[in-house]
């Protein structure tokens, strides 16, 4: 099955800094790339996804890349503030030869504190 | 719409005792997912449903652990007995499919999250 890495495990940055977080994944199949937002205590919420058919996508602060080549995608955090502070999980969806599977496998979470 | 919710939101209980977490799916979603979120495994899924059938149980731990999804507003996680390394949050989420004409026509879903219950196991 897919196995997805996440790097770093904690990442602190200072107010306005750039917060990059990497993640790679195993199978060159999966096509899809979420990535949520864990406030603490509170739920997982999608933030930002790419697919494979594209390499950036950018919402406002946040913008992900894709390296299909590499097997590898990473989340950029511009002029981050003190609410960006959250764990966030990458994930990949792994298509299936019926197209039909549905499962996201997760990374291990990268704990973002942004100190004022 | 209220979005995923879940029952109950805390649950302490003693080893060896049943316990069964409920989640009801956004309606209209046709995807339910059971996720178990630990500090030493992370984010773990258990079981998947797609139009209230199991699609892939092989997350589910062990045979203590059970699921059901009897119609398409409600889903229920057992587990029987309950032992202290099950205590956890456990995330219910729901998602709709939706075919994209774009990137070759593949699907794509996003997943909608409960709050969360979270199970203490003494």
């Amino acid at each position: 099955g897919e196995n997805v890495e996440q790097h770093p495990s904690t990442l602190s940055v200072q107010e306005g800094d750039s917060a990059v977080i990497k993640c790679t994944y195993s199978d060159s199949a999966s096509n899809y790339f979420p990535w949520y937002k864990q406030e603490l205590g509170k739920r997982p919420q999608l933030i930002i996804d790419i697919r494979s058919n594209v390499g950036e996508k950018k919402d406002q602060r946040i913008a992900v890349t894709l390296n299909k080549t590499a097997k590898h995608f990473s989340l950029h955090i511009t002029e981050t503030q003190p609410e960006d502070s959250a764990v966030y999980f990458c994930a990949a969806r792994l298509l299936n030869s019926g197209g039909s599977n549905y499962k996201l496998t997760f990374g291990k979470g990268t704990l973002l504190t942004v100190n004022p | 719409d209220a979005g995923v919710i879940q029952s109950p939101r805390h649950e302490v209980t003693e080893m060896g005792q049943e316990v069964t977490l409920r989640c009801k799916p956004i309606s209209g979603h046709d995807y339910l997912f059971w996720y178990r979120q630990t500090m030493m495994r992370g984010l773990e899924l258990l079981i998947y449903f797609n139009n209230n059938v199991p699609i892939d149980d092989s997350g589910m731990p062990e045979d203590r652990f059970s699921a059901k999804m009897p119609n398409a507003s409600f889903s229920t996680l057992k587990i029987q007995p309950s032992e202290p390394r099950d205590s956890a949050v456990y995330f219910c989420a729901s998602s709709l499919v939706f075919w994209s004409g774009l990137a070759g026509g593949h699907n794509y879903n996003e997943q909608f999250f409960g709050p969360g219950t979270r199970l203490t196991v003494l």
